[in-house]
């Protein structure tokens, strides 16, 4: 069945330190691969894609195929980073249906 | 613009009671989703409609039905509440070529 794992439920790191929320997924085709964030008292919204290999916020996350994750890193937290962030998976471009995980909650503490 | 509307925020149900969330958006967007939000749970897909007219099930629709009422309109009854559907209820939409979904700010539900 496909799956997506994050095993972290909280992360809490000082500000300035590193930040790598992970995220595995497990599905045999070529998956589209999301995180969404939810701020506090904000929506849940797009940060990043796989496709589009950005850096969001300072933000970025590679598709490692091998190891099937999509792990979330920034060098540098700060404390508005705080917030809910949500790996999901799509199966391939085009489809209808999403895969989110569990969820983890980063605390960028001051 | 506003995106993805619902409806009600907030609600408290006895169980049996029946309710429908009301979900708006104003992208164009041919696919609607309803999930439902639990701690330690993630995001779970209720139904999806990929297209006006069509709808079909998620992870989780026991308890449920939906209704696409045009492709604006995507709404998603409860017709005898339980407890267990006691949740934060998220509304989406999405362009399926761009894929990004676009969420509601999300109502509270509580069945007592």
């Amino acid at each position: 069945a496909q799956r997506v794992t994050q095993p972290e439920k909280l992360l809490s790191v000082f500000k300035g330190a590193p930040v790598e929320l992970k995220c595995n997924y497990s599905y045999s085709g070529s998956p589209e691969l999301f995180w969404y964030v939810q701020y506090s008292r904000q929506r849940l919204q797009l940060l990043l894609r796989h496709i589009s290999r950005e850096s969001i916020k300072g933000f970025t996350a590679d598709l490692n195929k091998g190891e099937t994750s999509f792990h979330l890193k920034k060098p540098f937290a700060q404390e508005e980073d705080s917030a809910m962030y949500y790996c999901a998976l799509r199966k391939a471009p085009g489809t209808y249906k999403y895969i989110f995980g569990t969820g983890t909650r980063l605390k960028v503490l001051a | 613009n506003a995106g993805v509307t619902q409806t009600p925020k907030f609600q408290v149900l006895k169980t049996g009671q029946s309710m429908t969330l009301q979900c708006a958006q104003d992208m164009n967007h041919n696919s609607m989703y309803w999930y439902r939000q639990d701690p330690g749970m993630g995001l779970r897909l209720i139904y999806y409609s990929a297209s006006e007219g069509t709808t079909d099930k998620g992870e989780v629709p026991n308890g449920y039905n939906v209704s696409r009422l045009n492709k604006r309109e995507f709404s998603l009854r409860l017709e005898s509440a339980a407890p267990s559907q006691t949740s934060v209820y998220f509304c989406a939409s999405s362009d399926r070529e761009n894929g990004e979904l676009f969420f509601g700010e999300g109502s509270r539900l509580t069945v007592l």
